[in-house]
């Protein structure tokens, strides 16, 4: 069975720029997650959505990110204009039930 | 406000030794407890878990032990193997709002 999809892996953009990063879940999985990792850090919770709807989405900075799972299966995390400080590992993960979360292998973004 | 301590940011094991690693949650609608391992490069992969109903999770070499009065849970990994060597992650979360909120992690290392 394949795993938490993300890609891509890595991203080098300048600061001012946008970025998207885009993720597909394990099959039949109604819960998606987005979370930010900070070196040093634990995830932070992005947005969570329960099929196509965000059911949480109060530490997403709606200034400057966007996330979106139209059809409630693949989703799209999007930053614009990016900041030095986004400069992290966005991590998606998926779940059954908001059960366990099964996580991807993230995407590393470096802002110049 | 971290919610989910792990206060140790490393921890150095002989291989065959017992490794125990700590962490503190201050929420006490919290219910269900996780622990992540991490290798590098990699999104973080589901190890043990714990309700709250429970003090003692045991799987193989792994044993998850709960204090609900001290708001205080370890993970024992006996006998600490070479590939035990990863970033472990303590999460928490409140079964009435499913959100999960992670540790800072703490940095194990098995040494031969």
């Amino acid at each position: 069975e394949a795993g938490v999809v993300q890609s891509p892996r890595y991203k080098i953009i300048e600061k001012k720029q946008p970025v998207a990063f885009w993720c597909n879940p394990i099959s039949g999985h109604n819960t998606l997650y987005w979370y930010l990792q900070n070196l040093g850090q634990g995830p932070e919770l992005l947005i969570r959505y329960e099929n196509e709807e965000a059911v949480d989405d109060s530490q997403l900075p709606k200034d400057r990110f966007s996330a979106e799972r139209l059809k409630g299966v693949d989703s799209t995390l999007k930053i614009q204009p990016a900041e030095l400080g986004d400069s992290a590992v966005y991590l998606c993960a998926s779940s059954l039930d908001a059960g366990e979360l099964f996580f991807g292998e993230g995407s590393r973004l470096t802002v110049l | 406000d971290q919610q989910v301590k792990q206060n140790s940011p490393s921890l150095s094991v002989q291989e065959g030794r017992i490794s125990i690693l700590n962490c503190d949650y201050t929420n006490s609608m919290f219910d269900y407890f996780l622990w992540y391992k991490k290798y590098p490069a990699e999104g973080p992969t589901f190890l043990i878990s714990i309700s709250s109903i429970k003090d003692k999770n045991e799987d193989g070499r792994f044993t998850v032990f709960l204090n609900k009065s001290a708001k205080h849970l370890s993970l024992h990994i006996v006998p600490s193997q070479p590939g035990d060597s990863a970033v472990y992650f303590c999460a928490a979360s409140a079964r009435n709002n499913d959100k999960i909120i992670f540790g800072k992690g703490t940095r194990l290392h098995i040494l031969p």
